[in-house]
């Protein structure tokens, strides 16, 4: 019953380097979503899925780009990491159609030194 | 658009004590209310939900009730416990159309209880 899995878990980054989150569901579900998490800032929405081939802009996308090859898996890639983008990822999955309720996953926790 | 204002942590209780976490928001149309919990080191879970105005979502020991003409959707608990230390998100989204389920989240409630 693994729900929502992000691998890595952890990283540390030297700035101007590249690397790719990876999210998988096992739910099912059409939806996936990056978010990163930033203290006292809550979650904000990176990028957005809504079906397999499909992405679309969040509330902060500058400096990522995502993938939805898989109706599965959602990647997160970052191609020249700044410090700005330390912070806790997290992927999540829903299907609306059926309720409104959105699994997350356990997180990454990136730093760009 | 939408927003979601969280009262300001951090919260320490002892633990019996009673509990309220404020959350009001702002939105168009009839958003469907949430609150979410992060555990030490792991990820957010969903603690309970309201989908319509008057609606007491419930878990948990956890309650909170939607309210339309406050904008409000605050948290409760009569008792609490120390294994109830975490991070509380109040969160919204708009159902159906082009939402697409994304969420609006508050900043977070830092919760500390004491033995």
């Amino acid at each position: 019953n693994a729900g929502v899995t992000q691998t890595p878990k952890f990283r540390v980054l030297k700035t101007g380097q590249s690397m790719t989150l990876l999210c998988a569901q096992d739910m099912n579900h059409e939806y996936m979503y990056w978010y990163r998490q930033d203290p006292g800032m809550g979650l904000r929405l990176i990028h957005y899925s809504v079906g397999e081939g499909t992405t679309a802009k969040g509330e902060v996308p500058d400096g990522y780009n995502v993938s939805r090859l898989k109706k599965q898996n959602f990647l997160l890639g970052l191609e020249s990491a700044a410090p700005s983008q330390t912070s806790v990822y997290f992927c999540a999955s829903s299907d609306p159609m059926m309720n409104t309720e959105a699994f997350f996953g356990q997180g990454t926790r990136l730093t760009v030194v | 658009g939408n927003s979601v204002t969280q009262m300001e942590g951090p919260v320490t209780l002892s633990e019996e004590a009673f509990l309220t976490i404020n959350c009001t928001y702002t939105a168009t149309g009839y958003p469907s209310l949430f609150w979410y919990v992060q555990y030490p080191g792991e990820g957010l879970q969903l603690l309970l939900k309201a989908t319509k105005a008057d609606d007491k979502g419930s878990n948990k020991g956890f309650e909170a009730t939607y309210r339309k003409e406050t904008t409000s959707f605050h948290l409760e608990k009569g008792s609490v416990q120390v294994s109830d230390s975490a991070v509380y998100f109040c969160a919204l989204t708009n159902a159906g159309g082009t939402s697409y389920g994304k969420l609006t989240f508050g900043q977070g409630t830092i919760l500390t209880v004491h033995p």
